[in-house]
């Protein structure tokens, strides 16, 4: 099956830091997929982005399909914004979803 | 206010009892998903149904029942578990299988003593 690697696997930011995460797949994908898992353990959608890029707030993500990686981008942090960030893709020929192992992200004030 | 609603949130059992997890979509969906989530672990897929039909189970162990009576609605039936069954247990759906973006909910905190 496709496989997802996610980086940094820890990330420590100050309120107001910006950040990048990264999520690396082995193989062309249908549908890439950014959530944050909060401490109750939903996962939150945060980008259905298979390829381009999207804004949503302080967040945003970009997917370039081509080579294989997406990036998601944290502004300004703050601390609700700390949890565990996963990648998700759906191959081309597998439709399940693969989880990457996440980016626990912690904010402090 | 998710459109995927998992009961109970939290479930103690002992490991010769049986229960059920219930998920229940309000999206319109006809996919839906049963994941694992042990800690240290990524999250692995577990049963997929699509149109109530069972298009995979994911070498899961027998002891894990799914059943989707309908397309809005999502068991899965426990029965003489183990505690590293322990786990996070997450509902999820999607438009169809292929290409269409994934809502989970709120999941099960199970433990087994």
């Amino acid at each position: 099956g496709i496989q997802v690697e996610q980086s940094p696997p820890d990330l420590i930011l100050q309120e107001g830091a910006n950040s990048t995460l990264r999520c690396n797949f082995s193989d062309s994908v249908n549908n890439l997929q950014w959530f944050h898992q909060n401490p109750w353990g939903q996962l939150i959608n945060l980008f259905y982005i298979p390829s381009g890029t999207k804004q949503n707030g302080r967040l945003s993500a970009t997917t370039v399909a081509t080579e294989r990686y997406s990036l998601l981008y944290i502004s300004s942090s703050q601390t609700t914004d700390s949890g565990v960030y996963f990648c998700a893709v759906e191959g081309v020929i597998d439709y399940k979803l693969s989880f990457g192992a996440g980016t626990t992200v912690t904010v402090r004030a | 206010e998710t459109g995927v609603t998992q009961t109970p949130r939290h479930l103690v059992m002992g490991m010769t009892n049986k229960k059920s997890l219930k998920c229940e979509q309000h999206l319109g969906h006809n996919a839906m998903y049963w994941y694992k989530q042990s800690a240290k672990k990524p999250l692995e897929l577990m049963f997929v149904y699509s149109l109530e039909e069972r298009v995979e189970n994911n070498s899961v162990p027998s002891r894990f029942s799914p059943e989707c009576p309908n397309s809005s609605h999502l068991f899965l039936h426990l029965h003489t578990l183990q505690p590293e069954d322990s786990a996070l247990y997450l509902c999820a759906s999607s438009q169809d299988l292929r290409a269409t973006e994934a809502f989970f909910g709120q999941g099960t905190r199970l433990t087994v003593v």
